[in-house]
């Protein structure tokens, strides 16, 4: 079985602060892959990003950027400079081999002007 | 492209009465999804087609949901009887071949169920 846990269910900042939101999985695959969608009010999931077990390597997207360590089974998610549109429920996922698709429970981002 | 389409939007029924909701993927994607979204919590996939086949049905409530995807394009998925615990958003995606990595999901707005 498979597990994503987000255990930040609520985050407020203020513009342009930092933040970091955590998320740790459990799988017994040694391939599989990881996901971050962001659900804005509208409700429609967005793909953010994507990672698949053998690639450790850090990313970097504009003020986006995201962190796997499989060491410590996390996949954490930074957005620096937070701006208000930034406020939306943000779910971490993960694909086992088998293609099934976990969600996390989902952190909701709040920016504050 | 077009997104993911779902109607309606939003459905107010009573339990015990039967609803159905009507999902069209993007063109061309083989694979369609229902999952279950409660308040505050994650997508829980209900079921999972390739083209008009179930691939996987395994969290479906299958005492009261049904589903199905005629002609591998749009699908419906309808509850009979619904029950109080089935309000949440019900949201369709599609990718083109199944394996997420290399088709990331598109997700509809989703349709919005309250059960009173």
């Amino acid at each position: 079985a498979q597990k994503v846990t987000q255990a930040q269910t609520e985050i407020s900042v203020v513009e342009k602060e930092d933040v970091t939101l955590d998320c740790v999985y459990e799988t017994r695959d040694t391939t599989y892959y990881l996901f971050w969608y962001k659900q804005p009010p509208s409700g429609e999931l967005v793909f953010l990003i994507r990672r698949n077990s053998f690639d450790e390597q850090n990313e970097i997207s504009g003020r986006y950027s995201w962190n796997f360590q499989k060491s410590t089974s996390s996949f954490n998610f930074t957005i620096t400079a937070s701006q208000v549109v930034d406020s939306a429920v943000y779910f971490c996922a993960l694909e086992n081999a088998g293609n099934m698709l976990t969600f996390g429970g989902g952190t909701r981002l709040m920016v504050k002007p | 492209e077009a997104g993911v389409a779902q109607s309606p939007r939003y459905k107010i029924i009573e339990k015990r009465q039967s609803v159905a909701f009507w999902c069209n993927p993007i063109s061309g994607h083989a694979t369609l999804y229902w999952y279950q979204q409660i308040l505050g919590q994650g997508p829980k996939l209900l079921i999972q087609f390739q083209n008009n086949g179930v691939v996987d049905d395994s969290q479906l409530p299958k005492d009261r949901f049904s589903a199905e995807r005629l002609k591998g394009v749009d699908s419906t998925l309808k509850i009979q009887p619904a029950k109080l615990e089935d309000s949440a958003v019900y949201l369709c995606a599609s990718s083109l071949d199944g394996h997420a990595y290399n088709s990331p999901l598109h997700f509809g707005n989703g349709t919005r169920l309250t059960v009173t």
